[in-house]
């Protein structure tokens, strides 16, 4: 079965770091682009960053840029992002999502697996 | 405030269409940049339900389609079943923005009355 979990998030105060994971599983990781998508509680979907097959590439929504960092290990299969200088609208639920591959370009292609999210928290 | 404009909410009667629309510009939309579709039932993570304006990933039913035309797209649900009740997302890309580009629709709520 093809599934990603995410894992730790929780509590941090403004101004710090957290790093947050996701485990895929049910397919060859090393294959697929990933992306983290967040959702502030009682908000819609917002692209946070995303990472190509190898760990080269890497993009990142404005409001991120130079806070956050996603990198994966492949041998671990095994997606992260570190999240630095985080504010209380940084808090939401972090998705791990899958890209389809459906499209050559990255930023035009569909998320087809998504995790659970792991919530975080921002807050004294 | 998104760049991709969605009714915050429609309704329908069991067995009635809906549709749930995605607008743009120029940049995005218009630029014929792919349109997806994801629903995301209470309390679970995003689902896609329609891929590059048109397609549909195996498993998803057919009652759901999406079209393109201009700077909008739709998605529409037929025969609504009580089980379709959740938010859906269009997402796309717009090539005026610095950053990923990546963008989502605000949502659309969908009540089944």
């Amino acid at each position: 079965e093809v599934q990603l979990v995410e894992s730790g998030g929780g509590l941090v105060q403004p101004g710090g770091s957290l790093r947050i994971s996701c485990a895929a599983s049910g397919f060859t990781f090393s294959s697929y682009v990933m992306h983290w998508v967040r959702q502030a509680p009682g908000k819609g979907l917002e692209y946070v960053s995303g990472i190509s097959t190898n760990g080269d590439i890497t993009y990142h929504a404005n409001s991120v840029k130079g806070r956050f960092s996603i990198s994966r290990d492949n041998s671990k299969n095994t997606l992260f992002l570190q999240m630095g200088s985080l504010r209380p609208d940084d808090m939401a639920v972090y998705y791990c999502a899958r890209g389809s591959g459906r499209h050559p370009v990255v930023v035009l292609d569909a998320f087809d697996v998504w995790g659970q999210g792991t919530m975080v928290t921002v807050s004294p | 405030q998104s760049v991709l404009t969605q009714p915050p909410s429609v309704s329908g009667a069991p067995g009635q269409r809906v549709t749930i629309s995605c607008t743009g510009s120029s940049t995005n939309i218009g630029a014929d940049y792919d349109v997806h579709w994801y629903q995301q039932l209470p309390g679970t993570a995003p689902k896609l339900l329609i891929y590059a304006d048109t397609n549909r990933p195996s498993g998803v039913s057919d009652r759901f389609s999406g079209s393109k035309s201009g700077t909008s797209a739709s998605l529409a649900i037929t025969g609504l079943q009580a089980d379709d009740e959740a938010d859906y997302y269009c997402q796309s890309y717009d090539g005026s923005l610095s950053g990923s580009g990546v963008v989502f629709g605000g949502g659309t709520k969908l009540t089944v009355l």
